[in-house]
């Protein structure tokens, strides 16, 4: 058990409506990383938060947002869901961003599927 | 841009055989190295890192060496167990100088051991 926790773990809806993904990262911890694991595209950074506010942004999609609250745990929203969002969604936790070799601390991930 | 390439798989053993999963990596500056497993239905655990050239990780008997001149970083174990059937993804973070520590994968192998 990493400590990072995700909700809910299985998803199943419908293309073109809204979903949010929910991370509570190790206690501690005050980054926070999303990334993406699919088929086709492998495992792909999407965004990083650090205490709340956003440090990194990467292969992710306009239709995608995130963020982090003051408690810190953090939010991944998809909506206009197509069938290539079909996803397994992870989050990960640091310490803090600054130092290039820490460690992070992945969650179960989300499984995320798009009918 | 930064990547990670390595083996592709699957690599199917014998219990008890000698394992090299090969890791190559493009990178400016100089990036910590990561190699994470996922095991079946769960999320990504850290199996060993390496933080500047020549360090050696190591963990339950997997070990891999920060190679700077071949730009590698091979995982090795010297008898593998049924139970170490697993993807297993190379990973790079801060080689564009520490900015953000987002993590670079590989595409994975899968290995699959059999008794």
């Amino acid at each position: 058990d990493s400590g990072v926790t995700q909700t809910p773990k299985h998803l199943i809806t419908a293309t073109g409506q809204r979903v949010t993904l929910r991370c509570s990262p190790r206690s501690g911890d005050l980054s926070v990383y999303w990334y993406q694991q699919s088929l086709d595209q492998g495992l792909q950074f999407l965004i990083q938060y650090y205490n709340g506010e956003e440090r990194a942004k990467g292969n992710i999609l306009e239709r995608f947002s995130a963020q982090q609250f003051p408690d810190l745990h953090s939010e991944l929203n998809l909506s206009s869901l197509e069938l290539g969002d079909s996803a397994l969604y992870f989050c990960a936790s640091s310490v803090e961003p600054g130092e290039y070799q820490e460690t992070q601390y992945f969650g179960p991930g989300t499984r995320l599927l798009v009918l | 841009g930064d990547s990670v390439t390595q083996m592709e798989g699957p690599v199917t053993l014998s219990e008890e055989a000698f394992l090299t999963i090969n890791c190559t990596y493009t990178a400016t500056g100089y990036p910590s190295l990561f190699w994470y497993v996922q095991y079946p239905g769960e999320g990504l655990q850290l199996l060993l890192k390496a933080t500047k050239a020549d360090d050696k990780g190591s963990n339950k008997g997997f070990e891999a060496t920060y190679r700077k001149e071949t730009t590698s970083f091979h995982l090795e174990k010297g008898s593998v167990q049924v139970s170490d059937s697993a993807v297993y993804f190379c990973a790079l973070s801060g080689g564009l100088g520490g900015a953000t520590n987002k993590l670079i994968f590989g595409t994975g192998t899968l290995l699959a051991v059999q008794p």
